[in-house]
């Protein structure tokens, strides 16, 4: 969990809401990528940004999800409208120059 | 054929025995490979990471790479009951950027 603080680490939801993850990278980086992790697919990257720039979002399911980076200090991860596929647990990771990455605690989603 | 394949397991062994986990991959432009653990509940936990052909010790942990047959392993010597997770193997497949491209895990059982 080092470096990197996720907000909330638990949310529920009805379907049809909006639903906004957190990340804060403490830690200097120059990467940050998103993950969503379900028993049946195992890890999987949605995006991730560059110097706040985003990369590759060839991995976001749908357009109902949407990435931002604002600043090297904060990125989000918004789903609307959330269904209940929608349901995993979303990491946040960060990497430094080299391709080494480093996760967050995450937060898990439900939506019923 | 995925590009990260990893048996899922469970792999049980003795404490004090050694636990041998193999992932293979299908990109031989691959530059960099992980290994990360994950306990229940948590996030995963970089442990090595290897980049040269051959073996990487770091503790009780030896990380194995052969290009020529797209292979990478991890042993762990002396197994603890701590050692128990699921463990990740990751490969940075090229054609840009630092991302990472993980396998299924691999669970690791290992008993007093």
């Amino acid at each position: 969990d080092a470096g990197v603080i996720q907000s909330p680490r638990h949310e529920v939801t009805e379907m049809g809401q909006e639903v906004t993850l957190r990340c804060k990278p403490i830690s200097g980086h120059d990467y940050l990528f998103w993950y969503r992790q379900t028993m049946m697919r195992g890890l999987e990257l949605l995006i991730y940004f560059n110097n706040n720039v985003p990369i590759d979002d060839s991995g976001m399911p749908e357009d109902r999800f949407s990435a931002k980076m604002p600043n090297a200090s904060f990125s989000t991860l918004k789903i609307q409208p959330s269904e209940p596929r929608d349901s995993a647990v979303y990491f946040c990771a960060i990497a430094p120059r080299t391709d080494t990455q480093y996760f967050g605690p995450g937060t898990r989603l439900t939506v019923l | 054929q995925k590009e990260v394949e990893q048996n899922s397991g469970p792999l049980s062994v003795p404490e004090g025995a050694i636990a041998s986990l193999n992932c293979t991959y299908s990109d031989r432009g691959s530059q960099s490979f992980f290994w990360y653990r994950q306990y229940s509940g948590k996030s995963p936990e970089l442990i090595m990471f290897i980049y040269s052909n051959g073996d990487k010790e770091d503790g009780r942990f030896t990380a194995q790479l052969n290009k020529a047959s797209q292979y990478v392993s991890l042993l762990i010597r002396d197994s603890q009951p701590s050692d128990s997770a699921t463990y990740l193997c990751a490969v940075n497949i090229g054609g840009g950027g630092n991302k990472l491209t993980f396998g299924t895990g691999t669970q690791l059982k290992v008993e007093l």
